[in-house]
């Protein structure tokens, strides 16, 4: 079956203080992937998604960068963070025989 | 930019009451409708892919149902049970494009 692997569950970084949330797949090849994040109050909102290794389709221009080195590996990054970074973020996939998303267990992330 | 609407924001019903939610897209272009459920602290979970218009769903006591031309679905709880708790997500996108979600429906059910 489809999964997605993403970690940390939980995370307190410092204003100014650089990120990076991984995850990664099993149980499909060539999947789209993409990071989703959900504001205090707010619904699921598309950051990025990628189609293959090396693309990636930003949604909403901000300080955040993502980045595809493999397959199956997915990485969300950032060099500054800023206190509206704060947020529940997640990893999602769709595999190329099923059009449904699966999803990652989420990160929230709580910039100080 | 496009927009998913869902109403209500938040339910609350006693156990055996029959619910439904509203998911509002825009009807151009269309090319799939998808319902998520997501419980606390768990990963959202797919309930329906809906691509066709009139197309209805049903997985137990959940049901599901599409119309394109309008813009809109219905999610449907029959005989609500405590652990139908959850926020249910509409999302819907077009051809070639990603998921975009709503910010869901939050279902509450007392015993």
């Amino acid at each position: 079956s489809q999964t997605i692997h993403q970690w940390p569950a939980t995370l307190v970084q410092p204003v100014g203080s650089p990120l990076s949330l991984e995850c990664t797949v099993e149980g499909t090849s060539n999947p789209n992937l993409y990071w989703y994040r959900q504001a205090a109050g707010r619904g699921l909102q598309l950051l990025f998604y990628s189609v293959g290794i090396g693309q990636i389709s930003s949604e909403v221009p901000q300080n955040l960068s993502a980045s595809r080195p493999q397959d199956r590996q997915f990485i969300l990054s950032s060099k500054k963070l800023l206190l509206s970074d704060s947020g529940f973020y997640l990893c999602a996939g769709k595999g190329s025989d099923n059009e449904k998303l699966f999803f990652g267990s989420g990160t929230q992330l709580s910039v100080l | 930019i496009l927009n998913v609407e869902q109403s209500p924001q938040s339910l609350h019903v006693q156990e055996g009451d029959s619910t439904n939610f509203t998911c509002s897209f825009p009807s151009s272009n269309f090319y799939a409708l998808h319902w998520y459920r997501w419980e606390t602290a768990k990963s959202p979970e797919a309930l329906f892919v809906m691509t066709l218009n009139g197309d209805e769903k049903k997985k137990g006591r959940i049901s599901a149902t599409l119309n394109t031309k309008e813009g809109y679905s219905y999610l449907y709880i029959k005989g609500s049970q405590p652990e139908d708790s959850a926020t249910y997500l509409c999302a819907f996108n077009q051809a070639g494009t990603a998921l975009i979600f709503g910010k869901g429906t939050t279902l509450s059910v007392s015993s």
